[in-house]
């Protein structure tokens, strides 16, 4: 089945404890994407990357670090979490082009205390 | 800049009415546009698209939405709303030129359907 895996799809830490969001899809996907969903705010783009060893921010980079090493994974890494950093996350792929669909994974909800 | 304004965070129909959620854009160039449904705990999924062919673009369990150029809009119409169609809808644009793989968001309509 082709699909986005997130993992863990739910994580309670403190403020300043590293942590690893995985992602990871089986589409051969080229673009892979990360984004923040807050109440009223819709979803915004942290990173993305257009194939390995190829990333970019997004709109809401700050505190997030990425690395792409395989076309299959894109994990989210926050070095040092603060609360605002609160928040659902969800990991998309998509095939190359703008008119093409992003699949988006099941969503990580992150609470940093 | 590109941006996507979506009328009313909250649309509560009865079931078996029309169903009707807004959606202005904004872009400098010909835009691709995708309106997508998140139900409860679940991830995005896409309800349908307008990638610059038909103008009127049809999608999944019923809905359809019509792309309006003179009125940069691109509203989700539904004849007949069921309970299952309760669920948060998001109208997204395409960032371009050039592919950078962002979808810019609306801010979300939360389709409330009653008995």
């Amino acid at each position: 089945e082709a699909q986005v895996t997130q993992n863990p799809r739910y994580l309670i830490t403190v403020t300043g404890k590293k942590l690893t969001v995985t992602c990871s899809q089986n589409m051969n996907h080229e673009y892979m994407s990360w984004y923040r969903q807050d109440p009223g705010l819709g979803l915004r783009q942290i990173y993305y990357s257009m194939n390995v060893e190829v990333t970019d921010k997004g709109d809401v980079p700050e505190g997030y670090k990425v690395s792409r090493k395989e076309k299959r994974n894109f994990p989210l890494i926050l070095e040092s979490p603060s609360p605002n950093q609160t928040s659902l996350y969800f990991c998309a792929s998509q095939l190359g082009g703008q008119r093409d669909t992003q699949y988006f994974g099941p969503g990580t909800r992150l609470t940093v205390l | 800049a590109q941006s996507v304004t979506q009328l009313g965070s909250h649309v509560s129909v009865s079931e078996g009415a029309l169903v009707l959620l807004r959606c202005n854009y904004s872009s400098s160039v010909p835009p691709y546009l995708f309106w997508y449904v998140q139900y409860p705990n679940q991830g995005l999924q896409l309800l349908l698209k307008y990638t610059s062919a038909a103008t009127l673009v049809k999608g999944i369990n019923d809905f359809e939405a019509e792309f309006k150029k003179s009125e940069t809009s691109f509203h989700l119409t539904k004849p007949s709303a069921h309970m299952s169609d309760a669920a948060e809808y998001f109208c997204a644009v395409s960032e371009g030129p050039g592919n950078t793989g962002k979808l810019i968001f609306g801010q979300g309509t939360t389709l409330q359907v009653k008995p």
